[in-house]
Order: C-alpha cells, then sequence, then structure tokens
C-alpha cells in the first residue's frame, strides 16, 4: 500500500483481558519497528523485525508481550492480561534496507492503535 | 549499547528567533543520525538525516542540523521560526553495524513558537 496502515486506530480493552494490534508495512520494506508512545512522550523501542533475521525484542518491557511478522509482511503485536500501564500509542514504522550497508533508512510510521486498558 | 538524549522537555521561541533543539548520543563507530518530527494530531513524519559527508545537512521545512563528533551532538536548528514550527521533535540513531542495528529515539522536546 501507500502507507503502513495500522488496526485498530482504537482499542478499549479491560484489565487482564489480550489484545491484538496489526501492522502492515509498505510493500517491500524489509524492516518493521514496533515502538510505544505513552501521553504524547517519547518513542520506546519494543522490537525490530528485518527480513528472515532473528527479531531484536530487547524492547519488549515483559513476558505479557510478543510479536510476530508473517511472510516478512504484515506484523502482530500481542499484549496479554493487559495492565493500565499498558496504556499508550503503540506506533509500527517500517523502512527498505538496500545492500549490506542498510543503516542509511527513513522509517515510515504509521497513525498508531491507542489502546487504553480500563 | 547506543542511546540518544535530548535534554530539554520543551523549547519556547518567539517566531522569526532562531531555533536550536539539543541531542547528544552515544553509539560505537560512526553513528546514522535523524530527526523526525511529530505535529499535534499527526504522525511521525521524517525531517532529515546525517549519514556521512558534510556536517550540516538540510532537510524538510528549512530545517538544518550539524553533526559533531567531537561533542557526539545533533543539535536541529532552524534561522527563523515559524508558528506552524510548533510541535514534538525526535532525535533518532542507529549504529552502523549491519542491517541488524535498530533505531533507537530520544525522549522527544516540544518546541513553542510564539507569535
Amino acid at each position: 500500500g501507500a502507507g503502513v496502515s495500522q488496526s485498530p486506530s482504537n482499542k478499549v480493552t479491560e484489565k487482564g483481558k489480550d489484545v491484538e494490534l496489526r501492522c502492515d508495512p509498505i510493500s517491500g520494506h524489509t524492516a518493521l519497528y514496533w515502538y510505544r508512545q505513552s501521553l504524547g512522550q517519547g518513542l520506546e523501542f519494543l522490537i525490530y523485525f528485518q527480513g528472515n533475521s532473528a527479531p531484536d525484542k530487547s524492547g519488549l518491557p515483559s513476558d505479557r508481550f510478543s510479536a510476530e511478522r508473517t511472510g516478512g509482511s504484515v506484523s502482530t503485536l500481542t499484549i496479554q492480561r493487559t495492565q493500565q500501564e499498558d496504556s499508550a500509542v503503540y506506533l509500527c514504522a517500517s523502512s527498505l534496507v538496500i545492500g549490506g550497508s542498510s543503516g542509511a533508512n527513513v522509517l515510515t510510521f504509521g497513525a498508531g492503535s491507542r489502546l487504553t486498558v480500563l | 549499547a547506543q542511546s540518544v538524549a535530548q535534554p530539554e522537555d520543551q523549547v519556547n521561541v518567539a517566531e522569526g528567533n532562531p531555533l536550536t533543539v539539543k541531542c547528544t548520543y552515544s553509539v560505537s563507530g560512526n553513528p546514522y543520525l535523524f530527526w523526525y518530527v511529530q505535529y499535534p494530531n499527526r504522525g511521525l513524519q521524517f525531517l532529515l538525516k546525517y549519514i556521512t559527508g558534510d556536517n550540516l545537512v538540510k532537510g524538510s521545512y528549512g530545517f538544518e542540523a550539524e553533526f559533531n563528533k567531537s561533542q557526539t551532538s545533533f543539535h536541529l536548528k532552524k534561522p527563523s521560526a515559524l508558528v506552524s514550527d510548533s510541535a514534538l521533535y525526535f532525535c533518532a540513531v542507529r549504529a552502523p553495524y549491519s542491517s541488524a542495528s535498530k533505531i533507537i529515539f530520544g525522549s522527544g522536546t516540544r518546541l513553542s513558537i510564539r507569535p
């Protein structure tokens, strides 16, 4: 597609429920990131997928959080047994990676999924 | 481990005056550095990046940033601020090892331009 698509745009859930957030990156973008932004503050890194490499999960805050990326395209972020402190905007971004010197990549962000845990 | 710091939560500038938003980083090797902007109720947008070459890079909306290796800084600047520049600004860094290096963002600086 033309941009990074995230769904749902808004999710209200009760404490203890599981939620799934979806990200559909730009076609052909091999790098995909999930970040969390609380109350319009900083961007907290969660997880990074790059091609067929093992994902960098170093930012996931607890084992309640997991993510997968199927077929190198769509990604799903799952939060189990949600807590109130999970309330935030979850942002997905993708970028094109070219060759071995792939650091110079510009991220395209989705509009985010706003999660509210009651 | 790589990190990036934005020491100012908020910067207030009068319209027409120059503005500076500060960013310092820590990474092994030569960094890849970025600035992004988030306007109210809008998504994050790329402003500019430094990869190599000229230390002064120019980006969108008249913004520029200067890479200073000795001070490990990448401050964002604009010669004359506009009210429409009011937004949340993020600095980001990536270690240039390989495609496995992730992009880390700073905590953000809220820029407020008064008429």
